[in-house]
């Protein structure tokens, strides 16, 4: 069965610290792959995504991604945290051509002065 | 401009009543979803519609019922609610192209059923 698995739940990182947050996956093959964000009573955001090519994306707001064949993850990284990161983080999975996601459980995020 | 659009962003009504929650994209985009985002902010599709016809439909109950009266808008009409259908409602789109199909959403429509 598909799934996608986020690993922690919630978060605490100092202002200024690196964020990583992680995500792992069970597809049939590889899929197109996705980080949302979503801030306190406010939609979805599109961080970034990979479809193929290079294993490292870049995304908004300095966050950048890996794939990660062999582990099945898609990891989500920030070298330096700002206040206004503190947000809901949502992995997401598809490969549908009609677009269907399926959507991790999310970790929430807080950042700390 | 907002990319996708749905009104209203809070809605609180009492059990039994029926709402719409409307949604218009102004991307060209084919596609329209429905998701839904419940209490424990778990996201999962409900509808999809490419080019005003049902492609996706996430054993749903019959009270609601999408409706695309072009490709530019699907809206969610809600019968009979239930105190269960309160969640974040979003409205999403998106074009399939060379580089895959990226899935963009709207800022939510929170529905509180009392």
């Amino acid at each position: 069965a598909q799934s996608v698995t986020q690993p922690d739940i919630h978060i605490t990182v100092s202002e200024g610290a690196s964020l990583e947050l992680r995500c792992n996956y069970s597809y049939g093959a590889t899929p197109y792959l996705f980080w949302y964000v979503q801030s306190p009573g406010q939609g979805l955001q599109l961080l970034l995504k990979y479809f193929s090519g290079d294993t490292l994306v870049q995304g908004i707001k300095g966050f950048e991604a890996e794939f990660k064949r062999s582990q099945s993850s898609f990891n989500l990284r920030k070298p330096s945290v700002h206040w206004s990161d503190a947000a809901e983080y949502f992995c997401a999975v598809g490969r549908d051509s009609w677009g269907k996601l399926q959507f991790g459980a999310g970790t929430q995020v807080v950042v700390t002065p | 401009d907002t990319a996708v659009s749905q009104t209203p962003k809070y809605l609180v009504t009492q059990m039994g009543n029926d709402k719409s929650i409307k949604c218009e994209q102004n991307l060209g985009h084919d596609t329209m979803y429905w998701y839904k985002q419940d209490s424990k902010k778990f996201l999962k599709i409900m509808f999809s519609y490419n080019n005003k016809e049902l492609i996706i439909n996430e054993t749903v109950p019959n009270r609601f019922s999408p409706k695309s009266p072009d490709k530019a808008h699907l809206n969610l009409h809600i019968n009979s609610l239930e105190l269960g259908d309160s969640a974040v409602y979003f409205c999403a789109s998106s074009q399939e192209g060379a580089s895959g199909n990226t899935i963009y959403f709207g800022e939510g429509s929170w529905l509180t059923v009392v």
